[in-house]
């Protein structure tokens, strides 16, 4: 079974639009961190947000909010007015664990453009 | 910028060579991770090492292996080098602790030829 899932392979968005990108989770550990990276036509992966598993707030980072659901371990990427620069892929990743398992698993990414 | 450095930027090589990848962690940083990105298997985990030890193994090749010096900069070596092995290799570097981000540095992206 696939730890992250995300179901949107693209997405096309007028610019100054909010769009919720979506990302879904499986695990079995109580403890775990939700990562949202950005990855341009360049080719880093920018780091944009976390959300804890026991984090009682959903996380916000600007224009970028989490909209964090547990009992549906969904954990969806908002942007709002976004921007021309905004167009990039965005991979969901998830943490297991608190210790001892540090690494990262990623969904498949989503292609996010913006259109002027 | 992450703070993260990573060298080569590019590198083309033969099928059945070796190279060495090198990853500076952000200063203060303990762990380092190194990733894949290909085109087939998406964003994978190689290894990862905190403060001059392997903490963690995922998906990494026996042709591959990495090391992290006592200055905590980690350098990731590929040999006998296939086609497939063609991707970008990410290193990324956090505090020790869990609940930390990990911030990537700009990758080597490796050519086989």
């Amino acid at each position: 079974a696939q730890k992250i899932t995300q179901t949107q392979p693209g997405m096309f968005v007028q610019e100054k639009e909010a769009v919720t990108l979506d990302c879904t989770y499986d695990t079995s550990d109580p403890s775990y961190g939700l990562f949202w990276y950005k990855q341009p036509s360049s080719g880093e992966m920018i780091f944009l947000i976390y959300q804890g598993s026991y984090d009682q707030q959903n996380a916000t980072e600007g224009r970028y909010s989490l909209n964090f659901q547990k009992a549906r371990k969904s954990a969806n990427l908002v942007i709002s007015a976004s921007q021309l620069g905004d167009s990039a892929m965005y991979f969901c990743a998830m943490r297991e664990g608190l210790k001892g398992n540090e690494k990262l698993t990623f969904g498949t990414g989503t292609r996010l453009t913006i259109i002027p | 910028d992450s703070g993260v450095t990573q060298t080569p930027k590019h590198l083309i090589t033969a099928t059945g060579q070796r190279v060495t990848l090198r990853c500076s962690p952000r200063s203060g940083d303990l762990s380092v991770y190194w990733y894949q990105q290909s085109l087939d298997q998406g964003l994978q985990f190689l290894i990862q090492y905190y403060n001059g030890e392997e903490r963690a193994k995922g998906n990494i090749l026996e042709r591959f292996s990495a090391q992290q010096f006592p200055d905590l900069h980690s350098e990731l070596n590929l040999s006998s080098l296939e086609l497939g092995d063609s991707a970008l290799y990410f290193c990324a570097s956090s505090v020790q602790g869990a609940a930390y981000e990990q911030y990537f540095g700009p990758g080597t992206r490796l050519t086989v030829t």
